[in-house]
């Protein structure tokens, strides 16, 4: 079935960049996305990516995919105190349906 | 400018009790699906709807059941609550075959 795997911890200095990575298994993944969820909250769309891109950059953030190694990465320049919270990567595939997959997140660490 | 809106958002059961997560959405949106969330876990997803009337288990099901009646409502039903499902669950919408997911705001749940 579809599984999509993150590291579960990341710890950086602020101004540093942060690199969160996330690999999935369903080659027919059409969206592949990061969220971020602070404390309490629910989870925010950071930004997304087609499976036909290779990068996409939006200000301090860079998605890059890897097609075919089936690798996803989120890079976050200039680390702030304010991005601490856990990255959820996700994909949507369409087998079954265009269910929606989540990893199991990576809580970021921002160390003043 | 309501979104995704999901009641309660704290509730205590015991165990055996049965309850309704309620979730509507605004906007339209075809596909609808609840997952929940537990530490280390990430978000896995229990059931989902690709539209009125037609309704699909995810990857943990047991336990819960959805109706989809309409295209705002998608209510999550507890038939007899149990200490595992202690958990916090999240509404999401989507159109379908688009590339963001809307979230609720949570609903905190805890079996007893």
């Amino acid at each position: 079935g579809e599984d999509v795997e993150q590291s579960l911890f990341l710890s950086v200095r602020e101004g540093d960049s942060s690199v969160i990575n996330c690999t999935y298994t369903d080659s027919s993944s059409t969206y592949l996305y990061w969220y971020k969820q602070e404390p309490g909250a629910g989870l925010q769309l950071l930004t997304y990516i087609f499976s036909n891109m290779d990068m996409k950059q939006d200000q301090r953030l860079t998605v890059l995919l890897n097609k075919k190694d089936k690798h996803l990465s989120l890079r976050i320049a200039d680390t702030q105190t304010g991005d601490s919270a856990i990255y959820f990567c996700a994909e949507t595939a369409t087998t079954g349906g265009f269910k929606t997959i989540f990893g199991a997140g990576t809580r970021l660490f921002v160390k003043a | 400018n309501a979104g995704v809106t999901q009641t309660p958002k704290f509730q205590v059961l015991k165990t055996g009790q049965s309850m309704t997560l309620q979730c509507a959405q605004d906007m339209n949106h075809e596909y609808m699906s609840w997952y929940r969330q537990d530490p280390g876990m990430g978000l896995r997803l229990i059931h989902y709807s690709v539209g009125a009337g037609i309704t699909d288990q995810g990857e943990v099901p047991n336990g819960y059941n959805v109706s989809r009646s309409t295209t705002e409502d998608f209510p999550l039903r507890l038939l007899s609550a149990a200490p595992s499902q202690t958990s916090v669950y999240f509404c999401a919408s989507s159109p379908y075959q688009g590339n963001t997911i809307y979230f609720g705001e949570g609903s905190w749940l805890t079996v007893v």
